[in-house]
């Protein structure tokens, strides 16, 4: 599976847009861009994930350039308790359905 | 429904004690993994169950890791002998399988956490 790389810290300001870049610049056709994130103390949790269309759900927007190279995920109105470590994971599927977790990007929700 | 439930929470044993683990999945999910997280690192898959056979278990240290679910249900992991380098979170998770799908969601539990002095 594809390498990712992310920002090791972001803050941002509560109700305003969490933007979450991740680049995967060796993504292969067939590979799908994952996003999970860990709340302190917690297990990680699925948000959402694509493969080159925009994709939303109750929770974020992903959004995928043209090119796959790279990808955010957004949250249109954080609040605190979106404060977390979140995981974007590039994975191809196939028969073992393996994730590779990175070191994630911490985000800080600040009041 | 039911999260995925894992015992105990916190676990202290000094090196070379061995120690085990719980995990009881979501009702009906094929799929079981144990995972190792290091203080400020992301999960590592030790070790991936279909039902009850193993689909991968590349990075389980298996002179000291071992895993088992013989009814395809539920699962331990054991130590024997612990290092201090085990200290971390072990984390249970399940899935269901959806072939041909690019969709994975796992379903974690809350880990147990494992300190080795």
């Amino acid at each position: 599976d594809a390498k990712t790389t992310q920002p090791p810290s972001m803050d941002c300001a509560e109700g305003r847009a969490a933007n979450l870049p991740c680049n995967h610049s060796t993504i292969s056709g067939n590979e799908y861009v994952y996003w999970y994130r860990q709340i302190h103390s917690q297990g990680p949790q699925y948000i959402i994930h694509g493969l080159k269309n925009n994709e939303t759900n109750e929770m974020a927007s992903l959004i995928i350039t043209e090119d796959r190279k790279s990808s955010t995920l957004i949250l249109p109105h954080a609040t605190l308790r979106d404060t977390a470590v979140y995981y974007c994971i590039v994975f191809s599927g196939g028969s073992n359905y393996k994730l590779t977790f990175g070191k994630g990007t911490l985000l800080t929700v600040n009041p | 429904e039911a999260g995925v439930a894992q015992s105990p929470r916190y676990k202290i044993i000094e090196k070379r004690q061995s120690v085990a683990f719980w995990c009881n999945p979501i009702s009906g999910h094929a799929t079981l993994y144990w995972y190792q997280q290091i203080l400020g690192q992301g999960p590592k898959l030790l070790i991936q169950f279909q039902n009850n056979g193993v689909v991968d278990d590349s990075q389980l240290p298996k002179d000291r890791f071992s895993a088992e679910r013989l009814k395809g249900v539920d699962s331990t992991l054991k130590i024997q002998p612990a290092k201090l380098e085990d200290s971390a979170v072990y984390l249970c998770a399940s899935s269901l399988v959806y072939p041909r799908s690019s969709y994975n969601e796992q379903f974690f539990g809350p880990g147990t956490r494992l300190t080795v002095l």
